[in-house]
């Protein structure tokens, strides 16, 4: 069985700063991965997915996440923040060539401060 | 508009007393899944269907049931809440195929006195 592992739990920027959510997973196979947002009072929402391809993947609103086989990582980074930025963000895997168990991450909350 | 639906979105319940949350999404989606949240724990699936008449065990499945009898609607049971089950809980969908976006519901906020 896959699990994913966020390590920042809370995290405090002041806007313009750089952001990176670290994002570990573990399974012994191929993996789809993800990251989702949920802004304060909404649903939760695709930022950015890697399934194959360019390691490098650019998403909705500035984000982008870098898979790195190798470190089973899957970390998010944005240049600068905004103060909209706020909310929680969750990196999620599931394995490959099938839609089965999808393993959610615990979660990091990210506060921008104006 | 594409969208998940959930009912209720608020729920105050006792101990015992059987209830049922709605989903039902528009987008002929085959995949649905119903998660859980829980501060410090993130989201944990429950169950998910991968077609009608298809469900499966995710993590936490325990006290709970699901039906799939139509491909719109998921259905979620709690048979004999508790209170370890209070929690709030999202409706997904999308379509199958493993790099496949889940859209959510809005969430139900459940309180099991």
């Amino acid at each position: 069985a896959q699990s994913v592992s966020q390590h920042n739990h809370h995290v405090i920027l002041s806007e313009a700063a750089s952001l990176e959510l670290g994002c570990n997973y573990s399974y012994g196979g191929t993996v789809n991965l993800f990251w989702y947002v949920q802004y304060p009072g909404q649903h939760l929402q695709l930022l950015l997915k890697y399934f194959s391809g360019d390691p490098l993947v650019k998403g909705i609103k500035g984000f982008e996440a870098e898979f790195i086989k190798s470190k089973f990582s899957f970390n998010l980074r944005k240049p600068s923040v905004q103060w909209s930025d706020t909310a929680e963000y969750f990196c999620a895997v599931n394995p490959s060539g099938g839609y089965q168990k999808v393993t959610f991450g615990t979660g990091t909350k990210l506060q921008v401060i104006p | 508009e594409a969208q998940v639906t959930q009912n209720p979105r608020y729920l105050i319940t006792v101990t015992g007393k059987k209830l049922t949350v709605t989903c039902s999404q528009n987008m002929n989606h085959e995949y649905m899944s119903w998660y859980r949240q829980d501060p410090g724990l993130g989201l944990r699936q429950i169950y998910y269907s991968m077609n009608v008449e298809v469900t499966d065990k995710g993590d936490v499945p325990e006290g709970y049931k699901v039906s799939r009898k139509e491909k719109r609607n998921f259905p979620l049971i709690l048979e004999s809440p508790s209170p370890n089950q209070t929690s709030l809980y999202f409706c997904a969908s999308s379509f199958v195929g493993g790099a496949e976006t889940q859209y959510f519901g809005p969430g139900t906020r459940l309180l099991v006195l």
